[in-house]
């Protein structure tokens, strides 16, 4: 069956503009993870969703950061004026539920703020 | 917080020699997941680990979780150039209330010199 799916694959972007990500989880998943990977470097947690709800914000680096899920299925991750910093690959991730499961990650977005 | 200490950083090897990466929590844990991540790719999961005092094998890996359940290792034994990557391990902690909060490590990255 299909993975995770993320979209778009690469964006480069200006500073000060917003982006939105994509992440379609795998059908049936019920929660949805996101991170940050800068190169070289290991997993920041950003948020997670079980179901559309989100109990944990608390890895969102600022408020420019902020993120949403619809149905249960596909998660958007917004990023306002985007800041060099902000340059990372940005993976989601799926599981059948949040406790103690296997989580599959989506090819991940990455992303370039000039 | 959480944390995960990874170690080590890097680790280059000869065809045929073992590796080993070890992950250290500062608290106990529920579990402990570990994926693998090629170069250029996104992780990957291997396995997870639940009992304390725990060991799984996957052909030429071997998986352990400490018997105080705040330690892990995963072992390689005659590695093989198709075993290069970044090994991560990811923390679920005890008693939480943020159960989808994984802590991962900041991996391990393995080379193999053929």
């Amino acid at each position: 069956g299909a993975g995770v799916s993320q979209s778009p694959s690469n964006k480069v972007t200006e500073k000060g503009k917003d982006v939105e990500l994509r992440c379609d989880p795998i059908s049936g998943h019920t929660a949805l993870y996101w991170y940050r990977q800068s190169l070289g470097q290991g997993l920041e947690f950003l948020i997670y969703f079980q179901g559309n709800s989100a109990p944990d914000k608390s890895g969102l680096p600022s408020d420019r950061f902020s993120a949403e899920r619809t149905g249960g299925s596909v998660s958007t991750l917004t990023i306002q004026r985007t800041q060099q910093e902000d340059s990372a690959v940005y993976l989601c991730a799926s599981s059948l539920g949040v406790q103690g499961n296997e989580q599959y990650f989506g090819p991940g977005t990455r992303l370039t703020v000039t | 917080g959480q944390q995960v200490m990874q170690i080590p950083q890097y680790q280059h090897v000869q065809e045929g020699e073992d590796f080993t990466t070890y992950c250290n929590s500062s608290t106990t844990l529920s579990n402990i997941q570990w994926y693998k991540q090629r170069p250029g790719g996104h992780p990957v999961f291997l396995i997870q680990l639940v009992k304390s005092g725990e060991v799984k094998k996957q052909k030429r890996l071997t998986f352990q979780f400490g018997e105080a359940k705040k330690n892990s290792s995963l072992h390689i034994t005659a590695t093989q150039t198709t075993d290069v990557g970044t090994y991560f391990c990811a923390a679920n902690p005890a008693g939480g209330t943020s159960y989808g909060k994984l802590t991962f490590g900041q991996g391990t990255i393995l080379t193999v010199h053929p």
